[in-house]
């Protein structure tokens, strides 16, 4: 299958500082990946829809400036948390969907722990 | 969960026993997925089932689909202790690009 890899697998910052997570489709074309957040023991929770040239689309309850995503190319997206804080500590999943595919399955990175000192 | 709930929300058994997962869902759907997440790790794709299907097996693994009752099981026959892991459900209304999981099975299978 597809592969999607992301970087880094985690990272440890402190409070008020900025973190980029980075989300790459290895072997295919990515119009469109997700971020997911996923606190511990509980389920994955979209946080946006990035679209390849142009901006990502939210939902309810995200804070667009605090996670900044950037869907620059058509095999990266970018999810900046800014000034991160302690509550902002969880798994960050993305996944992308291969347009192309004879499926309509999203292929999930490894995810990336997130921990705000 | 955004839409969906599943249950049991953990669930012990031996190894050589079945398990089974169900989870529902309150929309219309295009399809259903399963995925697996082993500890601290991303997601497997386990199978998707659409909409006009019913039921679809892929090795040790069964999963339905009633669309009247809006709900989805899996089930693992024969289980393992290496198929110890978290189980989601996640349902799609379009084009997949509006996926949703459940809130997930934490299964345990004993040796």
């Amino acid at each position: 299958g597809a592969v999607v890899s992301q970087h880094p697998s985690w990272v440890i910052c402190k409070s008020g500082t900025s973190v980029k997570i980075e989300c790459r489709s290895l072997d295919f074309q990515a119009t469109t990946m997700f971020w997911y957040r996923q606190f511990p023991k509980q389920s994955l929770m979209l946080m946006a829809t990035s679209n390849e040239g142009s901006k990502a689309t939210y939902e309810q309850g995200v804070e667009k400036d605090k996670f900044l995503i950037n869907h620059a190319s058509l095999t990266l997206s970018t999810l900046t948390v800014t000034s991160a804080h302690p509550e902002d500590s969880s798994f960050y999943i993305c996944s992308a969907r291969d347009p192309s595919g004879r499926t309509d399955t999203q292929y999930f990175g490894p995810g990336t722990r997130l921990t705000v000192l | 969960s955004q839409q969906g709930e599943e249950d049991p929300q953990a669930l012990s058994i031996q190894e050589g026993e079945n398990a089974t997962m169900n989870c529902s869902y309150k929309t219309s759907i295009n399809n259903l997925q399963w995925y697996r997440q082993n500890s601290g790790r991303g997601l497997v794709h386990l199978i998707l089932i659409r909409s006009n299907e019913r039921e679809k097996h892929s090795g040790r693994l069964r999963v339905t689909l009633d669309t009247s009752k809006k709900s989805s099981s899996l089930l693992i026959t024969a289980s393992r202790a290496a198929d110890t892991a978290s189980y989601f459900c996640a349902r799609s209304r379009k084009n997949n690009n509006d996926m949703r999981f459940g809130a997930g099975t934490r299964l345990t299978v004993k040796p």
